[in-house]
């Protein structure tokens, strides 16, 4: 069973602030990570799909690292906006014939006005 | 183009009970993964199906059982419901087993057992 951690837990920022969160994954049989973003009462929204070590990938003002010796990716957000509050959620999938995708348990922002 | 359409919304059954849940994918979409969330944590992956073999499986008892129909769509079978099946079950689709395709998800049915 892989472990997936994310952190922080939570966070609240100021609207403006920039901001970034962490995936840790064990780096032994990566194939594939996934960003989620994750807005109450609506689907999970896919962000990035990261799969080559040192990859970098934008979308707006989101951006996504990914380390796959060390087993880790970022994801910050510029110049943070309200409707940038959802949870963030990463996932892995490990190598092998019998693929699962393996979510952390999400980072919850808040971006106060 | 619709997007993934899962139904029911919502649903409550009794312990012992039997529910079957339905998913739709979006078109030209061969796979389409089942997920279980509880507040407070991520979704925990239940099964992958890709042209309509069982392509993966988590960590879930043999209550648990799905299957993918000649359309792609899919339905996700729970016997004998336990007060702990309690959550949202999200169904995803994605052009290709799960991998480096992006998955689109569904609203989700919440499922209360009593």
């Amino acid at each position: 069973i892989l472990n997936v951690e994310q952190s922080p837990q939570s966070l609240h920022v100021q609207e403006g602030d920039s901001t970034n969160f962490t995936c840790s994954f064990p780096s032994s049989n990566f194939y594939a990570l996934h960003w989620y973003r994750w807005e109450t009462a609506k689907s999970p929204e896919a962000l990035f799909v990261m799969t080559l070590n040192g990859d970098e990938k934008k979308k707006g003002r989101i951006s996504a690292t990914l380390n796959t010796k060390e087993g880790y990716s970022y994801l910050y957000i510029k110049g943070s906006q309200p409707e940038d509050s959802a949870t963030y959620l990463c996932a892995i999938i490990s190598s092998g014939s019998a693929r699962q995708l393996t979510f952390g348990s999400g980072t919850q922002l808040t971006v106060l006005p | 183009d619709a997007g993934v359409t899962q139904s029911p919304t919502h649903l409550i059954k009794t312990r012992g009970q039997h529910v079957t849940l339905r998913c739709s994918p979006i078109s030209g979409h061969k796979s389409v993964s089942w997920y279980q969330q509880v507040l407070g944590q991520g979704p925990q992956f239940i099964f992958q199906y890709y042209e309509k073999e069982e392509r993966g499986r988590g960590n879930f008892p043999d209550r648990f059982s799905a299957r993918q129909f000649p359309n792609y769509s899919s339905e996700l079978n729970v016997n004998a419901l336990l007060l702990g099946d309690s959550a949202l079950y999200l169904c995803a689709s994605s052009f290709r087993v799960l991998g480096p395709y992006e998955q689109y998800f569904g609203p989700g049915t919440r499922l209360t057992v009593t």
